[in-house]
């Protein structure tokens, strides 16, 4: 498979902790995305990288989420100090460059904060 | 800035019907324009795309979409309706000749009936 991948597809963590989540691009693309989306809602912004630059930042993402692409190659978010509304679908995306080039979407990570 | 706002969340056809999607936009600069369709517990699979030229765009599984700059409208239409479309469609929007960073409507459940 040769699709953006998603690990894992489902978290369930206590209020207060800490939680990664991990994105596997498609290999050639050089931009990757991470959106967030709530029940009822449509994709957010979060963040994107172009190879392991982080050119942009939503003001949805605070203080306790990060974001990296250490390599060019796979990105992590972590959320610190879960809260209950940090649950939602995280979904990852990427693309190659390009005006207006396909981005290609991951299954997500649904993230459940008890 | 830019919005996007799908009319409708959710919408009921019949079988065979036409399927109508609305979808209207506002943008400062010329839009590059999406339709989206997810299923469920799935990301997001592209239907069809707008950047320039020919404003009538064609798209996977049948479905099509209008650019009408002077409505600012881009609606989602599918001639004959099967069960395989019931599904979540998202209109999106980014900024031409930038990165593809994608603004998108809060969704519109399309439910299929015999």
């Amino acid at each position: 498979d040769t699709g953006v991948s998603q690990d894992p597809r489902h978290k369930i963590t206590k209020r207060g902790q800490n939680v990664t989540f991990r994105c596997d691009p498609i290999s050639e693309h050089n931009r990757l995305y991470w959106y967030r989306q709530t029940l009822g809602q449509g994709p957010e912004f979060l963040t994107y990288f172009q190879n392991e630059a982080q050119l942009e930042k939503s003001r949805l993402l605070s203080d306790r989420f990060s974001a990296e692409r250490p390599k060019g190659s796979f990105s992590t978010l972590e959320i610190q100090r879960t809260e209950q509304g940090d649950s939602a679908m995280y979904l990852c995306a990427s693309s190659s460059v390009g005006d207006a080039t396909e981005a290609f979407f991951g299954q997500g990570t649904r993230l459940t904060v008890v | 800035a830019q919005s996007v706002t799908q009319l409708g969340s959710h919408v009921s056809v019949s079988e065979g019907a036409l399927v109508l999607l609305r979808c209207n936009y506002s943008s400062s600069v010329p839009p590059y324009l999406f339709w989206y369709v997810q299923y469920p517990n799935q990301g997001l699979q592209l239907l069809l795309k707008y950047t320039t030229g020919a404003t009538l765009v064609k798209g996977i599984n049948g479905f099509e979409a209008e650019f009408k700059k002077s409505e600012t409208s881009f609606h989602l239409t599918k001639p004959s309706a099967h069960m395989s479309d019931a599904a979540e469609y998202f209109c999106a929007v980014s900024r031409g000749g930038t990165a593809s960073k994608l603004t998108f409507g809060t969704g519109t459940r399309l439910q299929v009936t015999l």
